[in-house]
């Protein structure tokens, strides 16, 4: 499998544009995640989804974000409009069945965004 | 909400030395703890998980330990090499999805 799969893999952008970043998750998983890393936040869980519902989106930081699992091969995160503090690197992940037994999470490359 | 801390947040130690990482969880209802690395400009990589069942798990060189009671976890590492040089992140996976410190940043001195 080619493992999780992000795009863009870096982005710059101006302040007040739209960004979108994809995910492709690894096939058969029916959790996906998406976190946000920052050196002053570490690890940040945005939104993760089970069987392409949203389950827990109470990371998003407002409602500049967005987050949508149209099928299982495919995810979007949407900020609209962007601002220079959504610079971060943020990594889509996913899971066989989330955090229950024997399960581990596979993490993409991550997309790493910059906002001027 | 589980809390997940790992002390120290950085770590320097000469080529050789055995070393140990901490990681520790408010709640003990957790299904497996995990331990990854993580590379600069690279995604998490899973090096070990310990289904709450266990107590420890041994991949090579690197060994973790599990105590649910007490909620901690340690990575073990022998014989550090350069190479192991990265942050390396504890995370607690429970009520289906995964709980993950702040990471503790390694770096082995040749």
């Amino acid at each position: 499998d080619a493992g999780v799969i992000q795009s863009p893999r870096h982005e710059v952008t101006e302040m007040g544009q739209e960004v979108t970043l994809r995910c492709k998750p690894i096939s058969g998983h029916n959790s996906l995640f998406w976190y946000r890393q920052t050196m002053m936040r570490g690890l940040e869980l945005l939104i993760y989804f089970n069987n392409n519902v949203p389950i827990d989106d109470s990371g998003m930081p407002e409602d500049r974000f967005s987050a949508k699992m149209p099928n299982a091969s495919f995810s979007t995160l949407k900020i609209q409009p962007s601002e220079p503090r959504d610079s971060a690197v943020y990594f889509c992940a996913s899971s066989p069945r989330g955090g229950s037994v024997g399960n581990t999470i596979y993490f993409g490359e991550g997309s790493w965004l910059t906002v001027v | 909400k589980q809390e997940v801390t790992q002390i120290p947040a950085a770590l320097s130690v000469p080529e050789g030395e055995n070393l140990v990482l901490n990681c520790s969880f408010t709640d003990s209802a957790i299904y497996n703890l995990q331990w990854f690395r993580q590379d600069p400009g690279k995604g998490l990589t899973s090096l070990l998980l310990i289904q709450s069942s266990q107590r420890e798990q041994t991949s090579g060189r690197l060994n973790a330990s599990l105590d649910k009671s007490s909620g901690r976890s340690t990575l073990y590492i022998a014989a550090s090499q350069p190479g192991d040089s990265a942050t390396y992140l504890c995370a607690a996976g429970g009520g289906n999805q995964f709980y993950f410190g702040t990471g503790t940043s390694l770096t082995v001195i040749p």
